[in-house]
């Protein structure tokens, strides 16, 4: 149990369906990240938010839209995505200057 | 540019010693991570790195060398249960947040 929760654990969605990732974390942390980890490449940040604002935005596609409504939980929602979208989605909290704390991530398969 | 590198694959005996190398490259250095990921699972950190010189931590130590670029996990009596990925990461573009990892070192440890 890191702290933080991500739902669902495994996602299947066609190219044109619209889904939402859930990230909460129990930590108290007041900033929280979405990341892609593809099969034999880096984990690559996608967005950052401090207290509720967006902070980074990692030149990630218009069809992947963070929402994060509190500092407690974050949402990535899909819309149109593409085959090679596929990928484990991650989600980390931290404070600021602290080691980021990671989900147990959301396996997505486009079809 | 802004670049980790580490090795993709290593195997070590239980009982032995491995030592994992990252060279890295980022503009504003603010220390520089190492983390532990287990398949299908969430990376957890082990440790951080912001002087140089080496850091121990029970079986696990850390080392950086700043001057070069470079750093290396040392990990002493593997364990089957060491049998996992680790990761290497450093903030870029001088924030802790922004986190840019290597792809990796998968690590297989054999009785």
């Amino acid at each position: 149990e890191t702290g933080v929760t991500q739902t669902p654990r495994h996602l299947v969605m066609g190219m044109t369906n619209k889904k939402s990732l859930k990230c909460e974390q129990h930590l108290g942390h007041n900033a929280m990240y979405w990341y892609k980890q593809s099969a034999k490449k880096p984990l690559e940040l996608m967005f950052v938010y401090n207290f509720k604002e967006q902070t980074e935005n990692n030149s990630v596609p218009s069809r992947f839209s963070p929402e994060c409504p509190n500092s407690s939980h974050l949402f990535l929602h899909l819309h149109t995505l593409q085959p090679e979208d596929s990928a484990l989605y991650l989600c980390a909290s931290s404070q600021e200057g602290q080691p980021q704390h990671f989900g147990d991530g959301t396996r997505l398969s486009i079809l | 540019g802004q670049n980790i590198d580490q090795p993709t694959e290593m195997t070590a005996t239980e009982g032995a010693i491995v030592q994992i190398n990252c060279t890295y490259q980022t503009s504003g250095f603010n220390g520089l991570f190492w983390y532990q990921q287990h398949a299908g699972e969430a990376p957890t950190f082990l440790s951080y790195n912001v002087l140089d010189g080496l850091e121990e931590k029970g079986r696990f130590s850390s080392f950086l060398s700043r001057s070069k670029g470079y750093s290396y996990l040392l990990l002493k009596e593997l364990q089957m249960k060491d049998s996992a990925s680790y990761l290497c990461a450093a903030p870029f573009s001088g924030g802790y947040n922004k986190l840019i990892f290597g792809a990796g070192t998968r690590l297989a440890v054999h009785p």
